[in-house]
């Protein structure tokens, strides 16, 4: 059974980069796509990319150019970078492992609060 | 981008109730809609995939039908451990989600 743990600074400041890891064990991220969502209070859950080790990655347009998916194969860990945060970036982050974005498996989230 | 708009957004009930829970999409997206439970302090749950799929492991008290562009969750008897918050997504065109849907104790 794969396990995902997201991690990453619980605290940005606004107009900063939020960056946040997901590590994956119990399995290769080799041979899946990886999601990241996030929820927050007033958007509710919300698609942020996909991206698929060793091809490309696909970003929600709604965030315009903010967001950059990344992975290290050998370290078996996919990354997440918003840029240019605002209050409204406030959330829980997740990761996920996907089919057809289809989200079968999740990580335990992290709450990250953009606050000066 | 298509909007997920679910109805309705709190449902009280009892256990042993039937309870449907609708998803209304602002264009088709065929039958490519998943339902998700989640529980609080916890990720969301696969329940259905393609608007009708049960997913292994998922009790056969939940169902899922429609396609085009409405939809819906059916619980057959509540129990207990289904009090939650549900979720639809499209997967049509990239993903997006509806609001939720909290079911909770009458």
């Amino acid at each position: 059974q794969v396990q995902l743990q997201e991690s990453g600074p619980g605290l940005v400041k606004p107009s900063e980069t939020l960056s946040l890891t997901c590590t994956v064990s119990g399995g290769s991220i080799r041979t899946y796509f990886w999601s990241w969502i996030r929820q927050s209070a007033g958007q509710g859950l919300e698609w942020l990319g996909q991206i698929y080790p060793g091809g490309s990655a696909n970003y929600n347009p709604s965030l315009k150019g903010r967001v950059t998916m990344s992975v290290d194969t050998s370290k078996n860990q996919i990354y997440l970078k918003l840029s240019s945060v605002t209050a409204a970036d406030t959330a829980i982050y997740y990761c996920a492992r996907e089919q057809q974005l289809l989200l079968g498996d999740w990580g335990q989230g992290t709450l990250v609060s953009v606050s000066s | 981008d298509i909007q997920m708009t679910q109805s309705p957004s709190t449902l009280s009930a009892s256990v042993g109730d039937r309870v449907t829970i609708t998803c209304r999409a602002s264009q088709s997206v065929s039958d490519w809609l998943a339902w998700y439970q989640q529980k609080p302090g916890k990720a969301p749950n696969l329940l259905i995939y393609k608007a009708s799929t049960l997913e292994s492991g998922v009790p056969s008290r939940f169902s899922g039908s429609g396609s085009g562009t409405e939809f819906t969750l059916t619980i057959s008897s509540l129990q207990p451990d289904d009090f939650a918050t549900y979720y639809c997504q499209q997967y049509k065109s990239y993903s997006t989600f509806g609001q939720g849907t909290k079911l909770e104790i009458k």
